[in-house]
């Protein structure tokens, strides 16, 4: 069954709004991580936090990690029309390995207007 | 290189016929990993390598899908008697530890 759940499904805001989307999940994990997916292409890694951690930036991201609730969110700050994209949060089995396969959520669209 | 390739962008295959997909990682990642994407959602894990050797391969449908990754050669996806259900784009991605790096995908199409 599908290890995480983002939600909204699809979000379209104006840009220059900020952009937030939740994931679910329902394992122990080991890492979380969020990708961008632009029509046609494949995965692009956007960020990744531990499951011992609770916050991590990275330029206009915001990630935050509950591990007590099993979800995550990623905000996007100041969007601008080249976030329109898909986003997916990932994550991999708590067993330790760098090759445990990811399992991803079913992604959340986001429409950035003009 | 510093893009994981894929081979071919496109592929075309009547029902029962094999499909081979292929992979260039990036030099250096010892991890590859497969997915499927059906209808452009959701991403199925199918098999892992650590350098040859295969890791996890719980998502393979193994009466027909087999996978290798042998040294000094492209990695490659094998689809034998291919199924309409199997239409979907296949993803290659590597990884030198955690974060995962992705190919542009191969479309395949089963008529």
């Amino acid at each position: 069954s599908q290890q995480g759940e983002e939600d909204p499904q699809a979000l379209s805001i104006q840009e220059g709004e900020n952009a937030t989307m939740n994931c679910s999940y329902k394992t122990s994990i080991n890492n979380l991580q969020w990708y961008r997916q632009n029509s046609g292409r494949g995965l692009v890694h956007l960020i990744l936090i531990r499951s011992n951690e609770r916050e991590k930036h990275s330029g206009r991201l915001r990630v935050t990690l509950d591990t007590s609730k099993k979800s995550s969110s990623l905000l996007i700050t100041a969007s601008r029309a080249a976030d329109t994209a898909s986003y997916f949060c990932a994550t991999d089995a708590d067993s330790g390995g760098g090759a445990d396969g990811l399992t991803f959520g079913k992604g959340t669209h986001l429409i950035i207007q003009p | 290189g510093e893009e994981v390739a894929q081979t071919p962008k496109h592929l075309v295959r009547g029902e029962g016929q094999k499909a081979k997909l292929y992979c260039a990682p990036i030099k250096g990642h010892s991890y590859v990993f497969w997915y499927q994407q059906v209808l452009k959602n959701e991403f199925k894990f199918l098999i892992s390598f650590q350098n040859e050797n295969v890791f996890d391969e719980t998502g393979m449908p193994k009466e027909r899908f087999s996978a290798k990754c042998l040294p000094n050669s492209p990695c490659s996806l094998e689809i034998q008697a291919t199924k309409l259900e199997d239409s979907a784009v296949y993803f290659c991605a590597s990884s030198p530890s955690w974060e995962q790096y992705f190919g542009p995908g191969t479309r395949l199409t089963v008529t």
